[in-house]
């Protein structure tokens, strides 16, 4: 089992519409959860960056953590074309000092 | 303002001959540095991690090595590279101590043939 598992997707939403993307996790020690874009060809893309469980709130994208359920979450409102990307989920615990990521899912926003 | 370079973006190599793949951080000191391969379609695997110069972490034993001469430079080499190297390399850097999130090149685009 993986650590930190993501659907692949694709997931399709046209444009307007709120994405959301969910991640689980399996160890308890992580403590730290991150989303990252990618887009084709490039280095992923530090989006998102949360601790605690709650709500975090960044413009159009929204981090949700829930450590009890060790589900985490990304929501996109008022998705654009430009959106269209694969999305990182990763988490991180001290012991290692390393992060470790899900396998990203696809999202594409259709005009 | 902290910033990352990769290099090359792109590069074919045949099989069995040598790689380097370099990597500098500019506006940090003392950085945690790593090396991920991400497989096409697939997820980021973390290769190798440093905490300081000559500190090195293998993740995964394979034909790949790495080395950290300066405290801002990280290179990823192999003396004899297989098909199963091919894939998209990304250099990272984190800010260690607190050492949560990492931050990326633009990668490198290795095709072995």
């Amino acid at each position: 089992q993986k650590e930190v598992e993501q659907d692949p997707g694709p997931l399709s939403v046209p444009e307007g519409a709120i994405v959301s993307l969910n991640c689980t996790y399996s160890n308890s020690a992580f403590q730290y959860f991150m989303w990252y874009r990618q887009y084709s060809r490039k280095g992923p893309e530090l989006l998102m960056y949360t601790y605690s469980s709650g709500n975090k709130e960044d413009g159009r994208f929204t981090a949700q953590v829930d450590k009890s359920s060790k589900y985490i979450s990304l929501f996109i409102r008022d998705s654009q074309p430009s959106d269209s990307a694969t999305y990182l989920c990763a988490a991180y615990k001290a012991a290692g000092n390393k992060l470790t990521f899900g396998g990203g899912t696809r999202v594409l926003v259709k005009p | 303002s902290q910033t990352i370079h990769q290099w090359p973006a792109t590069l074919v190599q045949p099989v069995g001959s040598p790689l380097s793949l370099e990597c500098t951080v500019e506006g940090t000191s003392n950085p945690n540095l790593y090396w991920y391969r991400q497989a096409a379609g697939r997820g980021l695997q973390l290769l190798f991690y440093s905490i300081g110069i000559d500190q090195i972490s293998s993740e995964v034993p394979q034909n790949l090595s790495a080395s950290r001469p300066q405290d801002r430079q990280f290179i990823l080499s192999s003396k004899k590279l297989l098909l199963s190297d091919s894939g998209f390399y990304l250099c990272a850097w984190g800010a260690g101590g607190r050492g949560t999130e990492a931050f990326f090149g633009q990668g490198t685009r290795l095709t072995v043939v």
